[in-house]
């Protein structure tokens, strides 16, 4: 079975510093890897997604992640953090051999401080 | 992009009575839609699979009678909840796959229907 960790509840940062959000995942096979944000009320926005080749993926809004199979990790981040960037943290895997099924981690909220 | 158009957005309503929730692809056909729960500062269960033309996928414990799924159309899947209860209460989300996309691609969301049983 697949499953996704995120360890941090929520993560401070102030504006202007790096942000980094963890994430570690557990499949059988290859995973497809997924970051979403969701704001207050609203459902989830894709920011990127690993499927092969770089393991450093760039997305939306200047974030990027970084695939690291030995450690089964796949870690967001972002250079220079927002205000605008607080908000609720999901990754997600989904392996090939498991049709659509998307495996949410239990979300990181993240609070950038002006 | 492609939009997911979730309604509606915000119900309130008594004790014992159904609630259904539409979940619209705009822009793009959708073969199979998802629906999810979430509670509050948790993460997203997903509840079903749904599939157009044929009957819905159940994850294990999710009652196929309390949460009917209908997805008559490559556009349109409903959730109904039925003969709702307090404990019903929670954020729903749907989210969609473009039945063009191959298996890798993200699922578009929904902005969710918050849902309120008194």
């Amino acid at each position: 079975a697949q499953s996704v960790a995120q360890p941090e509840d929520q993560v401070n940062v102030a504006e202007g510093n790096p942000l980094t959000v963890k994430c570690t995942y557990s499949v059988s096979g290859n995973p497809y890897l997924f970051w979403y944000v969701q704001y207050p009320n609203r459902g989830l926005q894709f920011l990127l997604k690993y499927i092969t080749g770089d393991n450093l993926v760039k997305g939306s809004y200047g974030f990027e992640a970084e695939f690291n199979k030995s450690q089964t990790s796949f870690h967001l981040k972002k250079p220079s953090a927002l205000v605008s960037d607080s908000a609720l943290y999901f990754c997600a895997v989904r392996e090939r051999a498991a049709g659509n099924k998307l495996t949410f981690g239990g979300g990181t909220r993240v609070l950038v401080k002006p | 992009g492609a939009v997911v158009s979730q309604h509606p957005s915000w119900v309130i309503c008594k004790s014992g009575t159904s609630v259904k929730i539409e979940c619209r692809s705009l822009d793009f056909q959708a073969t199979t839609m998802f629906w999810y729960r979430q509670f509050p500062k948790q993460s997203l269960m997903l509840m079903a699979t749904s599939n157009e033309g044929s009957k819905a996928t159940y994850e294990q414990g999710v009652e196929k009678d309390k949460f009917l799924i209908n997805h008559a159309s490559l556009t349109l899947s409903t959730l109904t909840v039925t003969s709702a209860h307090p404990e019903d209460s929670s954020f729903y989300i749907c989210s969609a796959r473009d039945s063009r996309d191959s298996s890798n691609q993200p699922q578009h969301f929904g902005d969710g229907t918050r849902l309120s049983i008194l």
